[in-house]
């Protein structure tokens, strides 16, 4: 069955801390694709990256990197020097290619706090 | 480019009464998919259309339903109103279903439904 878990609920940091949001999903598709979503208080999910199952290349894009390892199943989100403008709900999501369902499964969010 | 728009954005209704949803995808994508999103249940799919057709169902009671017009905007209508189905309501595009993770779900502001 398919599933997203993201275990951390909240988590709080002070401006310039490094943070790592943790993703584990499980698929029984061979193809699949992960995306890292952000939900600011205007409730718009703003897309971040996206990863298929090929492409284990690690990558940085400014402040955030993604870690994605097929062996653990996981798929980690780091920000590096952290700001009050990165305060949002995280969201780590799974769309399976070979099902077909063109849906995608979401993990429960993680709420990152960054404090002045 | 206008990005994903959704009418209107907030809404009151009362137990009993029917609403329904507009979605406007960005120009181009014809897979619309819609997501209902709670505090306890999180983010979970109602539904996916491309080119006016259903493709899935996520798991929801018949009074949700939806369709697709030929310019691949799309509505969703809640029947029977219950307090439960008090949410956020995101509506997602993508212009290729198959293949989400070649473009991604590009994820609209969203309604809000208060049931009282």
């Amino acid at each position: 069955a398919q599933k997203v878990t993201q275990a951390q609920t909240e988590i709080s940091v002070v401006e310039k801390e490094d943070v790592t949001l943790d993703c584990v999903y499980e698929t029984r598709d061979t193809t699949y694709y992960l995306f890292w979503y952000k939900q600011p208080p205007s409730g718009e999910l703003v897309f971040l990256i996206r990863r298929n199952s090929f492409d284990e290349q690690n990558e940085i894009s400014g402040r955030y990197s993604w870690n994605f390892q097929k062996s653990t199943s996981s798929f980690n989100f780091t920000i590096t020097a952290s700001q009050v403008v990165d305060s949002a709900v995280y969201f780590c999501a799974l769309s399976e290619a070979e099902s077909n369902t063109g849906k995608l499964i979401f993990g429960q969010g993680t709420t990152l706090q960054v404090k002045p | 480019k206008a990005g994903v728009t959704q009418t209107p954005r907030y809404l009151i209704k009362t137990r009993g009464q029917q609403v329904t949803l507009s979605c406007s995808p960005i120009s181009g994508h014809r897979s619309v998919s819609w997501y209902q999103q709670t505090p306890g249940q999180g983010l979970q799919f109602l539904f996916e259309y491309f080119s006016e057709t259903q493709r899935n169902k996520g798991n929801f009671p018949g009074r949700f339903s939806g369709r697709q017009f030929s310019n691949s905007r799309s509505e969703m209508n809640v029947s029977t109103l219950e307090l439960g189905d008090s949410a956020l309501y995101l509506c997602a595009s993508s212009p290729d279903r198959v293949r989400p993770g070649n473009y991604g779900y590009t994820f609209g502001s969203g309604t809000r439904l208060t049931v009282v």
